[in-house]
């Protein structure tokens, strides 16, 4: 069965620190996709980024950066020169095929960051 | 602006009652999913359809239901057989069942408590 695991359950950082969030994921698959959800205060999840099992590039998306490590099952999030708004609940997601179910998404536990002004 | 809209916002349910917790969207897709967010336990799927008139059992299903007559709208009827219902309720959609590198889109939730 496929598992996401998110050690860290809350962050704290003062504003323009550099913040990693960590992910590691398990499955059996060698096709699968992994993405990056935000959830604000509002609650609504944002899609960030999505990186397929066969793409290990590194990358960057202004002050987002995502590290895609296959030999170590991680996907990990750094967010540099942290801002008051980055303070949200990040989400890991893996998404898998099955023939019976289709596409799903396993979700991790999730990392509350709180960025300090 | 295509999207997904989720009402009410916030919803109290009495013992014994059943409510229904709308999501409609409006991005014409095939796919259509619920999730439970308990704190600490990210999100835990409890019902999805892949087309209209269809739809299949996730990892938490008892105690909840679900019509899939337009592809609009996956409304959510949380039933007095689920004995802990509150918590904050996700709706998604995504493009198509199949497509596992399509991410899902969300709407803003209802948060349900029990009076």
């Amino acid at each position: 069965a496929q598992k996401v695991t998110q050690a860290q359950t809350e962050i704290s950082v003062v504003e323009k620190e550099d913040v990693t969030l960590d992910c590691v994921y398990e499955t059996r698959d060698t096709t699968y996709y992994l993405f990056w959800y935000k959830q604000p205060p509002s609650g609504e999840l944002v899609f960030l980024i999505r990186r397929n099992s066969f793409d290990e590039q590194n990358e960057i998306s202004g002050r987002y950066s995502w590290n895609f490590q296959k030999s170590t099952s991680s996907f990990n999030f750094t967010i540099t020169a942290s801002q008051v708004v980055d303070s949200a609940v990040y989400f890991c997601a893996l998404s898998e095929y099955k023939e019976t179910s289709g596409s799903r998404l396993t979700f991790g536990e999730g990392t509350q960051l709180t960025v300090n002004p | 602006d295509g999207g997904i809209t989720q009402s009410p916002k916030y919803l109290f349910r009495k013992e014994g009652q059943n409510v229904t917790l709308s999501c409609e969207q409006n991005l014409n897709h095939d796919a259509m999913y619920w999730y439970r967010q308990d704190p600490g336990q990210g999100l835990r799927l409890i019902y999805y359809s892949q087309i209209v008139n269809d739809f299949q059992k996730g990892d938490i299903a008892e105690g909840y239901s679900v019509s899939r007559e337009k592809k609009e709208s996956f409304p959510l009827t949380v039933t007095s057989a689920q004995k802990n219902p509150t918590a904050f309720y996700l709706c998604a959609s995504s493009i198509d069942w199949a497509a596992v590198n399509q991410p899902q889109h969300f709407g803003d939730g209802t948060r349900l408590s029990i009076l």
